[in-house]
This record gives structure tokens, C-alpha cells and sequence, in this order.
């Protein structure tokens, strides 16, 4: 049982497109988390929502709490985008706070 | 700010030896989560820490171990390493639970 999932798993753009990965999940959340992976390992946060909308430069993710459903847009990608992108959820069941994440989206855009 | 430091960076292991990897927080950051990514499993939760109590636990056996330090540093213990602990584990800190996580750079465990 996959609590979240991302779609597609891959994908190849041109420079210049415009870009969207869809997350879905299971579970009711206190936040989603949008994370950036770049090669070699190295993990940055680019968004947490509970609700909205948020923006930062071409970056713009979005949510639906009622449709457990999240969005991640790149507007006028670039190469330096290439990239996983990863949806984490985070909630707090019986158990205690929990984090889930989605297997990612390969992300490479052509020059 | 520095950021979030791990040591080491790499490592490489025995089976059945066990491990002891460091992380220290941003300076002022209480919560430390501990992950571990493979790529079969990708990114699971081991757990989080926060003024040095363990608040939340993954779904991790017990051989995996954790503690956190009067300074938020962290640490985590494998013993008895196993082969499919080969992975890399990252630690995050934050300011607290609905506050954004920054990444370190990752200790690769390399188990043969």
C-alpha cells in the first residue's frame, strides 16, 4: 500500500516548457512537502503547504485538501531544473508523526 | 548559517559490524528526522527527535537506534549490519513539526 503517489515517474521536456507533476495521497495530512534531488544526492525543500497555493520564482505548487491531490509546476523550465522532484507527506495517525514519500519524478529538460 | 553537516560522508562496513553516523542541525533547529533512501524503497522515515526525546519512530527494526544531544546534534546506530542497509541516510532539521526541513548532504553506507 502506497500511501503517495506521483505521476509520471519520468519525464523530458524542452527548455522553455512548461512543466506539472501531480501528487496524490491516502491519508489525511498536516502538511505536504515538495522536495528537489538533485545528482549526487543532495535534498533541498522547495515548498510546504497545508492549503493554497505558494510561489517561488517558476516554482509554483499547489494543493487540494479535499481531493488529497497536490501539483508542482515549473513555468519556462531550464536545464538546471533536471532533477527528482519529491512529494512528502506528513501526518500525525495514532502512532505519532509520520512522513511518507512518493518514489519521485525524473525530471530532465533539454536544451 | 551553516547548514545541516553529516559525518561522515561515506562509509563502508562489514556485515554484521555496526555504525554510528552524526548529524548537527542548523543552529537553533530542535528537530532532527533521520531518513534512509535506497533505490528499491526510495525515501523512508527512521525518526525524529526534538530536545533529545525520540518523538516519532518509522517502521524500522529495533536494530536501528537513535539519540539526540543537549545541543540538538544527533546521532543514529545500525548494529549488526545487513546488506540492504546499504543506502543513503540523510538527516533534516527544523525549528519544530509544521516548520519547513532542511536537508544535509546525505552518509553513504556502503555494507558488503
Amino acid at each position: 500500500k502506497n500511501e503517495v503517489e506521483q505521476s509520471p515517474q519520468n519525464l523530458t521536456a524542452q527548455e522553455g516548457e512548461f512543466i506539472t507533476i501531480n501528487c496524490s495521497y491516502s491519508v489525511g495530512i498536516s502538511a505536504l512537502h515538495w522536495l528537489q534531488q538533485h545528482p549526487g544526492g543532495g535534498i533541498v525543500s522547495l515548498f510546504m503547504l497545508s492549503s493554497g497555493k505558494k510561489k517561488h520564482g517558476r516554482l509554483i505548487a499547489t494543493i487540494n485538501i479535499q481531493e488529497k491531490h497536490s501539483s508542482l509546476h515549473i513555468t519556462a523550465s531550464h536545464p538546471r531544473d533536471s532533477a527528482v522532484y519529491i512529494c512528502a507527506v506528513f501526518f500525525t495517525p495514532d502512532t505519532g508523526n509520520q512522513f511518507y514519500f512518493g518514489t519521485g519524478t525524473s525530471l530532465t529538460v533539454i536544451p | 548559517k551553516a547548514g545541516v553537516t553529516q559525518t561522515p560522508r561515506y562509509l563502508i562496513k562489514t556485515r554484521g559490524q555496526q555504525v554510528t553516523l552524526s548529524c548537527s542541525p542548523i543552529s537553533g533547529h530542535r528537530s532532527v528526522s533521520w531518513y534512509q533512501q535506497t533505490p528499491g524503497q526510495g525515501l523512508q522515515f527512521l525518526f525524529e527527535y526534538f530536545s533529545e526525546t525520540q518523538r516519532n519512530k518509522g517502521n524500522f527494526p529495533g536494530r536501528f537506534s537513535g539519540r539526540q544531544f543537549s545541543n540538538s546534534r544527533s546521532e543514529m546506530n545500525v548494529s549488526t549490519l545487513e546488506l540492504g542497509d546499504s543506502a543513503l541516510y540523510l538527516c533534516a532539521s527544523s525549528l519544530a513539526d509544521d516548520y519547513e526541513q532542511y536537508f544535509g548532504p546525505g552518509t553513504r553506507l556502503t555494507v558488503t
